[in-house]
């Protein structure tokens, strides 16, 4: 079956490390996203990309990086910048960024710092 | 930046109430769309709305795009348990930026 694998489901770190939250889409969409999601709110836009090797900062990328060397694949690095990580990440794709699709959201990742 | 307003933060309904959720915006919208999330899930995509005045239906869900496409609608009629979650509102606005709504929490009361 087709979709978006995120991993891990959970993820712990200590303050200071980089951690790479992994996404892959199996779906030939084109477009890609990184959202954040904390306690009892709404999504916030970090990064996205609508074709391989570009990609745009969202509302809160400080913080994060990103790649998308394959139209598969767009994994997200939270560094050691980011002051204040422990959130839930969702990854999510599109068949473009235009007006006509609905995103298709990963299962997402829990990050904890400890 | 532009937002998307969406009210009530949270609803407790008895099962069988009926229950809504609005999404307001200051500016056009060109298309909204709605998701839900179950508890500890992920948004899963509902429906596109893209036409002024357009209404929708899916079985007990009720969809609507105001005429000024500037505000939306989701009606869901005789709450079952299986609707318990948060339902977000997104539209996209003349960029092609989807601006999220903060979700409305569906609770069932016990």
């Amino acid at each position: 079956d087709g979709g978006i694998t995120q991993s891990p489901k959970y993820l712990f770190r200590k303050e200071g490390q980089n951690v790479t939250l992994s996404c892959e889409q199996n779906l030939n969409h084109d477009a890609m996203y990184w959202y954040r999601q904390d306690p009892g709110q709404g999504l916030r836009l970090i990064y996205y990309s609508q074709i391989v090797n570009d990609f745009q900062k969202g509302d809160i990328a400080e913080g994060y990086s990103v790649s998308r060397e394959k139209k598969e694949s767009f994994p997200l690095t939270v560094t050691s910048a980011q002051k204040n990580p422990t959130a839930f990440y969702l990854c999510a794709s599109s068949m473009r960024d235009s007006a006509a699709y609905g995103y298709t959201f990963g299962s997402g990742t829990r990050l904890t710092v400890v | 930046g532009q937002q998307v307003m969406q009210i009530p933060q949270y609803q407790h309904v008895q099962e069988g109430e009926d229950f809504t959720t609005y999404c307001n915006s200051s500016t056009t919208l060109s298309n909204i769309q709605w998701y839900k999330q179950r508890p500890g899930g992920h948004p899963v995509f509902l429906i596109q709305l893209v036409k002024s005045g357009e209404v929708k239906k899916q079985k007990r869900l009720t969809f609507q795009f105001g005429e000024a496409k500037k505000n939306s609608s989701l009606h869901i009629t005789a709450t079952q348990t299986t609707d318990v979650g948060t339902y977000f509102c997104a539209g996209r606005d003349s960029n092609y930026q989807l601006i999220w709504g903060a979700g409305t929490k569906l609770i069932i009361k016990p």
